[in-house]
């Protein structure tokens, strides 16, 4: 069945970095955009990150521009997100969710893992 | 980036109510706005893509419209089960914005 589930969250200190990842199954992981998204309390969704099918094109929120990179392996069926010089603020669930297509939207969500920045 | 508004950020209502949830965006972005469902501990699920076209599987009393700046997810029926936090997402431009969500809550 279609699926993608994440790994790799935990508790890291501010200014460590930290690599999370999502693996799919259940469908051709090359032929689709990926996309990551957070979740705190306090801020609800907030778009994080997306890279082309390919891995060529990415984009990232204003947010964590120049401390995330997204990068991705289809032959590995994964894709991971490292991030750099953590905040405080980056403390939230971390989904990955898949890219429908020509219609954009997320049709494939991950179960989430959840990161804690805390000294 | 495009500034999204989504109101009312809760509302309580009883089964069979007629629930409309309304999104603005702060710039034109035409059609691309979808909408997600999001039960406690769960991940969000699509309901709506493209403001109207209903997500395979999703039950047809969700529904949604809209175009440019104003959009609107109406469940024409409400159903125990629809008790959730409700987003909108605009597709628009990079980089891609939620509404801050609307709490459906049983009165």
């Amino acid at each position: 069945q279609v699926q993608l589930v994440e790994s790799g969250g935990g508790v890291v200190q501010p200014g460590k970095s930290l690599r999370v990842s999502c693996e799919a199954s259940g469908f051709r992981l090359s032929a689709y955009a990926m996309h990551w998204v957070r979740q705190t309390p306090g801020r609800g969704l907030e778009w994080v990150a997306v890279i082309s099918y390919e891995g060529t094109v990415k984009f990232y929120a204003d947010s964590v521009k120049g401390r995330f990179i997204v990068s991705r392996d289809n032959s590995r069926n994964t894709v991971h997100l490292l991030m750099n010089a953590l905040r405080l603020e980056d403390t939230a669930i971390y989904y990955c969710a898949r890219d429908t297509g020509p219609l954009d939207a997320f049709d494939v969500w991950g179960q989430g893992t959840m990161v804690t920045v805390s000294s | 980036a495009i500034q999204m508004t989504q109101s009312p950020s809760s509302l309580s209502a009883s089964v069979g109510d007629r629930v409309i949830i309304a999104c603005r965006t702060s710039h034109d972005i035409t059609h691309d706005l979808s909408w997600y469902q999001q039960k406690p501990g769960k991940a969000p699920k699509l309901l709506i893509y493209a403001t109207s076209s209903l997500q395979s599987g999703v039950s047809p009393r969700f529904s949604g419209s809209g175009s440019g700046t104003d959009f609107t997810l109406t469940i024409s029926s409400l159903q125990p089960e629809d008790f959730a936090v409700y987003y909108c997402l605009q597709d628009y431009s990079y980089p891609w914005t939620f509404g801050q969500g609307t709490k459906v809550e049983i009165k």
